[in-house]
């Protein structure tokens, strides 16, 4: 069974840099069968779709972060990672990796358990 | 984007009773081409990943029980648990997929009355 496991630092500096790393275990995400992606939920409230790829496609991003966010793959480690610049208080949140299988929905059907980012000097 | 906003904000059931959530978007999510509702619902227990249960607003995911069940279309959505059980009190997100970016609920809290 898939899993996956977020993994970063807890605190980040505004204006700094975010950056996270999703471990993928029991499948791989070289596979063309899915897209992995990236979901925050800021506390208090609902949760905000970031990105996503399939390996060997182009990613593709949320609008109102594209200008700051950048995904990659490690595929010798089985991971992908969350770039994301300039950082305000507005961007903590739990931060999610997540599977979609489906070919034609862009929903999830494996999740890690999500990092807690605050973003504070 | 489109909104999607969920109803109630928290709800209490007792066991073996149903519940009810609700999910209503902003806009369609029927797709005219297909006849398909774009519309996913999970489940959020404290510690644990998000987990899903319906996809394409009536499908029940692998292994998720039948007294959960999806219905609706257009812009009008629901989930119900038949008989509430003490491993259903969670958290509830209703998401949308026919927009890019898919957009979520803000979630509604189910415990036991």
């Amino acid at each position: 069974q898939v899993q996956l496991q977020e993994s970063g630092p807890g605190l980040v500096k505004p204006s700094e840099t975010l950056s996270l790393i999703c471990s993928v275990s029991g499948g791989s995400i070289t596979s063309s069968t899915y897209y992995w992606g990236w979901i925050r939920q800021p506390p208090g409230k609902g949760m905000e779709w970031i990105a996503n790829f399939y390996y060997g496609g182009n990613p593709y991003y949320n609008p109102s972060l594209k200008s700051r966010v950048t995904i990659s793959t490690d595929t010798s480690e089985n991971q992908f990672s969350l770039r994301l610049t300039s950082v305000t208080a507005a961007d903590t949140a739990v931060y999610y990796c997540a599977r979609r299988s489906d070919a034609y929905g862009d929903f999830y059907d494996y999740w890690g358990h999500g990092t807690l980012v605050t973003v504070s000097s | 984007d489109i909104v999607m906003t969920q109803s109630p904000d928290s709800l209490a059931v007792s066991l073996g009773e149903r519940a009810t959530i609700n999910c209503k978007s902003s806009q369609t999510v029927l797709s005219s081409s297909n006849n398909m509702n774009y519309l996913a619902w999970y489940q959020h227990k404290p510690g644990q990943p998000p987990k899903l249960l319906i996809s394409w607003a009536s499908t029940r995911d692998s292994g998720v029980p039948d007294r959960f069940t999806g219905s609706g279309s257009g812009t009008s959505f629901t989930l119900t648990i038949s008989s509430l059980q003490a491993e259903d009190v969670a958290v509830y997100y209703c998401q949308q997929y026919f927009s890019f970016p898919g957009t979520f609920g803000q979630g509604t809290k189910l415990e036991i009355k």
